[in-house]
């Protein structure tokens, strides 16, 4: 079965902060999707990144960085130089191959105070 | 972009009442899905859809069910409310298949429906 842990319930920052989400899943597949989805106050959810299990090559998006470690089933988030509007919600996600359906973990609660 | 709605954004009912929660997307997705969002237990599926008509049931499905009689409709069906229904609900839909090698082949949210039950 798979299954998604975000150990971090709620992380407290001070704005320009660097600060990591850690994620780490299990599976028995070897073919598997990874998501990070943002949830701002407002409720919606935000697609911020997939990462598929044959590409381990990390990603950088502006501020944000992902670093996908198969050795360690981990496929943590990184933001640099916090801001304010970083606070929120945010959700690791797991698919495995063949399946439509996502196993979320319990999420991660980010505080970013000016 | 995708856009997926909800009909409500709050919603308050009495215990024993049934209620309809409706989802609409205008991407022409095949699959949609139904969560239900708990402090401490992020998203658990309720019952997700493939095609019209056609449902399975998720992690958590006691107590709702589902109908899907056009593509871009999917409405979660409280028969009984009861408090404990009291919840965060977000729709979602995304294209047909399993994911591809695609990047954004993700699932796409609504805005959420925050039900109470009294």
């Amino acid at each position: 079965a798979q299954k998604v842990t975000q150990a971090q319930t709620e992380i407290s920052v001070v704005e320009k902060e660097d600060v990591t989400l850690d994620c780490v899943y299990e599976t028995r597949d070897t073919t598997y999707y990874l998501f990070w989805y943002k949830q701002p106050p407002s409720g919606e959810l935000v697609f911020l990144i997939r990462r598929n299990s044959f590409d381990e090559q990390n990603e950088i998006s502006g501020r944000y960085s992902w670093n996908f470690q198969k050795s360690t089933s981990s496929f943590n988030f990184t933001i640099t130089a916090s801001q304010v509007v970083d606070s929120a919600v945010y959700f690791c996600a797991l698919s495995e191959a063949g399946y439509s359906t996502l196993t979320f973990g319990k999420g991660t609660m980010l505080l970013v105070s000016p | 972009d995708v856009k997926v709605t909800q009909s409500s954004r709050y919603l308050v009912k009495r215990t024993g009442e049934k209620v309809f929660l409706e989802c609409v997307q205008d991407m022409d997705h095949e699959n949609m899905f139904w969560y239900r969002q708990d402090p401490g237990l992020g998203l658990r599926l309720i019952y997700f859809s493939y095609d019209v008509k056609m449902k399975e049931k998720g992690d958590i499905p006691e107590g709702y069910s589902v109908s899907r009689e056009k593509k871009e409709r999917f409405s979660l069906i409280l028969e009984s409310a009861s408090t404990n229904q009291t919840s965060m609900y977000l729709c979602a839909s995304r294209p047909f298949g399993t994911y591809g090698t695609t990047s954004t082949d993700t699932q796409y949210f609504g805005p959420g429906t925050r039900l109470t039950v009294l």
